[in-house]
């Protein structure tokens, strides 16, 4: 059972609104790491965060913004929707910064823009 | 940089046979490598991972990989597949020091197994 839980599942928005994203990580997990996943596509790193400060971008725009709370949980914010931002969000967290820990991942939101 | 291939988009077998999945990776630095196994409507699940110990590794449900430097390569592997192992699996690079560690995904292995 994933320590990782995401809201909400499933999520359609019109082209030009914003949408916020939430994550809940497992406890003492300050690392969290937003991921894109396109249909039939491996996931792309959005960006990454620890204790609450970003430490990590992937190549995504700045419509893309993200925040971490000292409760362990996240949220990803998109602005301006576009047609491509149609994905599944993946929020994945772990216990540091070094690449020996692995990541546990949540089952993902799946947003879809119309 | 990094970078992963997965040099098959699928793979089928016969349920009782072997897999074989394969990745080549690039990287600037000594990497850490894992794979991550992703089944229908359902998040990641981490199956194992190389960090710098030994370089043949033993994760869950009879998977495992070695790390070949030399040939820059991950395979995973399993000696006898089974029905609930038809899912998509990305392999997975990410450098073991520098800003973030973001992890690098391949573009992923679509497994079925055949009854």
């Amino acid at each position: 059972e994933t320590g990782v839980t995401q809201s909400p599942t499933h999520l359609i928005k019109t082209r030009g609104q914003q949408v916020t994203l939430r994550c809940s990580s497992q406890s003492g997990h300050n690392t969290v790491s937003w991921y894109q996943q396109a249909l039939g596509q491996g996931p792309q790193f959005i960006f990454q965060y620890y204790r609450e400060e970003e430490n990590g971008r992937g190549n995504f725009p700045p419509r893309f913004s993200g925040l971490q709370f000292p409760n362990y949980s996240s949220e990803l914010n998109v602005n301006a929707l576009e047609l491509d931002d149609s994905a599944l969000y993946l929020c994945a967290s772990r216990e540091g910064t070094g690449a020996n820990y692995g990541y546990t991942f949540g089952s993902g939101t799946r947003l879809t823009v119309v | 940089a990094q970078s992963v291939t997965q040099l098959d988009s699928h793979v089928s077998v016969s349920e009782g046979t072997p897999v074989l999945l394969r990745c080549n990776y690039s990287s600037s630095y000594s990497p850490s490598l894992f794979w991550y196994v992703q089944h229908p409507n359902k998040g990641l699940q981490l199956l194992l991972k190389y960090t710098s110990a030994a370089t043949l590794v033993k994760g869950i449900n009879g998977f495992e990989a070695e790390f070949k430097k030399s040939e820059t390569s991950f395979h995973l592997t399993k000696p006898s597949a089974h029905m609930s192992d038809a899912a998509e699996y990305f392999c997975v690079v990410t450098p073991k020091v520098g800003y973030g560690q973001n992890f690098v995904f391949g573009p992923g292995t679509r497994l079925s197994v055949l009854p």
